[in-house]
């Protein structure tokens, strides 16, 4: 089936720009979304990008899209150590998520 | 509103064993989700339902099965548990399916011995 790629782990010192990647399969997806899993808790959206975007900014979040080589990424700037977190991409679309790369911030 | 909540927080079932999972959402979602969340594989779709009186199969349904009988419960069902069926599962909602958020409940976490 098709499958959403992300890595496992990422840890940046805090005041750092963090960037999570990942690739997806499915090319009719209209939209990718970026989730936000603390600790104990469920998934929250954290943003989304239509699929005839190449980025969209929102705050501290910049998410690219490159559509020909089907690549996402999540770039967080001036992270916090409130950034800690699994972070799960998706695609929408047959709603597959990647495993999650879990965001390790250091003081 | 309290979104989506889900029970129980916890379970620990014996081989063999049955149990049923309940979500419910307060936002008149249409859509509802059972995902499973294991270590290093991410959400896994269990299955899902795009309105009251139906569901449909996701990516991992064996050993599950669904209803949806009131538009804001979807029920989750093992017949027979097996170790396999360890998970931390999830329920999840959204308005309609492409481009719009879904809404998380906090997780069950199942043990199966």
């Amino acid at each position: 089936g098709e499958d959403v790629e992300q890595s496992l782990f990422l840890s940046v010192r805090e005041g750092d720009s963090s960037v999570i990647n990942c690739t997806y399969t499915d090319s009719s997806s209209t939209y990718l979304y970026w989730y936000k899993q603390e600790p104990g808790a469920g998934l929250q959206l954290l943003t989304y990008i239509f699929s005839n975007m190449d980025m969209k900014q929102d705050q501290r979040l910049t998410v690219l899209l490159n559509k020909k080589d089907k690549h996402l990424s999540l770039r967080i700037a001036d992270t916090q150590t409130g950034d800690s977190a699994i972070y799960f991409c998706a695609e929408s679309g047959d709603m597959r998520f990647g495993a999650g790369t879990r965001l390790t911030v250091k003081p | 509103n309290a979104g989506v909540t889900q029970t129980p927080k916890f379970r620990v079932l014996k081989t063999g064993q049955s149990m049923t999972l309940l979500c419910a959402q307060d936002m008149n979602h249409e859509y509802m989700y059972w995902y499973r969340q294991d270590p290093g594989m991410g959400l896994r779709l269990i299955h899902y339902s795009v309105g009251e009186g139906t569901t449909a199969k996701g990516e991992v349904p064996d050993g599950y099965n669904v209803s949806r009988l009131k538009k804001q419960n979807f029920l989750l069902g093992l017949e027979s548990a097996a170790p396999s069926q360890t998970s931390v599962y999830f329920c999840a909602s959204s308005y309609s399916s492409s481009g719009n958020e879904q809404f998380f409940g906090p997780g069950t976490r199942l043990t199966v011995l």
